[in-house]
């Protein structure tokens, strides 16, 4: 078993509709969890980071997250064209100085 | 955003030659990791490092090696490059490399190998 898995999509969702993104993790120790942002032929950049269970929120991004389940999720809200990317979850295994990512879901938001 | 470039961005290179790939920061960043990443496989690291020539491997780090002597170079050596190293290849750094700190991405490299 993988130790970050995502479903590699794609994912379609109309504009303006809500976009859901699911990560799972296998090592319950795991304390922090990132979303990154990856446009075709970019490099990645971090949408969010969470820590707590719970949800957190920043614009039309919420980051949830459930510790007992082992799932953090990423909610795009009002979702635009502009938001058709590859989703990254990455979780830094405890102790260490590195992430493990998944293979990312690939999002398209249909105009 | 994060002053970190690549060098080269583009390079095509034959079977068996040496290459090596430069990650240069502007940040003093401590941490600095390089990836490989293949579609259907993500981001995959393959070296990283925790301080001036102080590094460690990463999950598949067969066929490279890595050399950090300042704070802002991190180069990545394939001593004898195959088809199979032919991929897209990323530099990041983290100021504190721990579970709460973000890592920031390089523009990238892309790697063939003919």
């Amino acid at each position: 078993q993988k130790e970050v898995e995502q479903n590699s999509g794609p994912l379609s969702v109309p504009e303006g509709a809500i976009a859901s993104l699911n990560c799972t993790y296998s090592d319950r120790g795991s304390q922090s969890f990132f979303w990154y942002r990856q446009y075709s032929g970019k490099s990645p950049e971090l949408i969010m980071f969470i820590y707590s269970n719970g949800d957190k929120e920043d614009g039309r991004f919420t980051a949830q997250l459930n510790k007992a389940s082992q799932y953090v999720s990423l909610l795009i809200r009002d979702s635009q064209p502009s938001d058709s990317a590859t989703y990254l979850c990455a979780v830094p295994p405890p102790g260490t100085y590195k992430y493990i990512f998944g293979t990312g879901t690939r999002l398209k938001v249909l105009a | 955003d994060a002053g970190i470039t690549q060098s080269p961005r583009h390079k095509v290179t034959e079977t068996g030659t040496p290459v090596t790939l430069r990650c240069h920061q502007t940040e003093n960043h401590r941490y600095m990791y390089w990836y490989r990443q293949d579609p259907g496989h993500g981001l995959r690291l393959i070296h990283y490092s925790y301080g001036v020539k102080d590094t460690d491997k990463g999950e598949v780090s067969d066929g490279y090696s890595v050399s950090r002597s300042k704070t802002e170079d991190f180069l990545l050596t394939l001593e004898s490059a195959t088809s199979s190293q032919t991929s897209v290849y990323f530099c990041a750094i983290s100021e504190g490399g721990g579970s709460y700190n973000e890592q920031f991405f390089g523009p990238g490299t892309r790697l063939t190998v003919l």
